[in-house]
């Protein structure tokens, strides 16, 4: 089956842009979406598509896409935004499956 | 408000059975494809079933294929996981999320959008 890889952690300085990547052979043939999610809370839906933020996400969030990479880019990283991060897609290796990144761990210094 | 809230998580032996609702409200559940996810202590998130609106199509990791069955109920705006022969590594918050499929000039994509608070099963003797 398909794999996702993500670093596991990134820092950025407050107000500072920071690109989190998400890898695999799956992203060639779709959108990855991402979720944000805190200590103890569920993940939220964060960016989706090609580069779509469901409603009360702030714009500073945004996504793009190259070949096999996946990114989400936080411009002007608050503090609130310290929180992992993860990618899905679907399986593309012929398996119905559903694919997530190991999850990336933002801190905001 | 689109709600969607599981339930039926507790502690069970290894070898044992548990099951999972997750009820939905705020939106028309009979339209929409749902998913369980779920996330052992301090690991990543692991997606373990789909089922589509209907019922008919069904999918599952394979972690837990031939183990977990999942199924919905419509009428009652409800989701279900029936978790068999449960093992340790199954210990994990499980969430159901709704699932989103749209299409793009470049082709279909999927998301899921609405996320439940989660249910924790341990299993544990």
């Amino acid at each position: 089956s398909s794999e996702l890889t993500q670093d596991p952690a990134v820092s950025v300085a407050l107000g500072q842009t920071v690109r989190i990547t998400c890898q695999g052979d799956s992203l060639r043939s779709y959108y990855a979406s991402w979720y944000q999610q805190k200590p103890g809370q569920a993940p939220v839906l964060v960016i989706y598509g090609k580069n779509n933020r469901p409603s009360g996400i702030p714009d500073r969030f945004s996504g793009s896409s190259s070949g096999n990479t996946a990114s989400l880019t936080i411009t002007g990283a608050q503090a609130e935004d310290e929180a992992d991060y993860y990618c899905n897609s679907r399986d593309s290796s012929g398996n119905p499956h559903v694919v997530f990144g190991g999850g990336t761990k933002l801190t905001v210094l | 408000e689109v709600q969607l809230v599981e339930s039926g998580g507790g502690l069970v032996q290894p070898g044992g059975s548990l099951r999972l609702s997750c009820a939905a409200s705020g939106f028309t559940f009979s339209s929409y494809e749902m998913n369980w996810v779920r996330q052992a202590p301090g690991k990543g998130l692991e997606w373990v079933s789909y089922i589509s609106s209907s019922g008919s199509t069904i999918y599952y990791a394979d972690s837990v294929k031939g183990r977990f069955t999942i199924s919905r109920d419509n009428a009652k705006n409800s989701l279900y996981l029936q978790m068999n022969s449960l093992r340790a590594e199954d210990t994990a918050v499980y969430y159901c999320a709704r699932d989103r499929p749209a299409e793009s000039p470049n082709g279909w994509y999927y998301y899921m959008d609405v996320w439940g608070k989660g249910t924790t099963v341990t299993v544990s003797s």
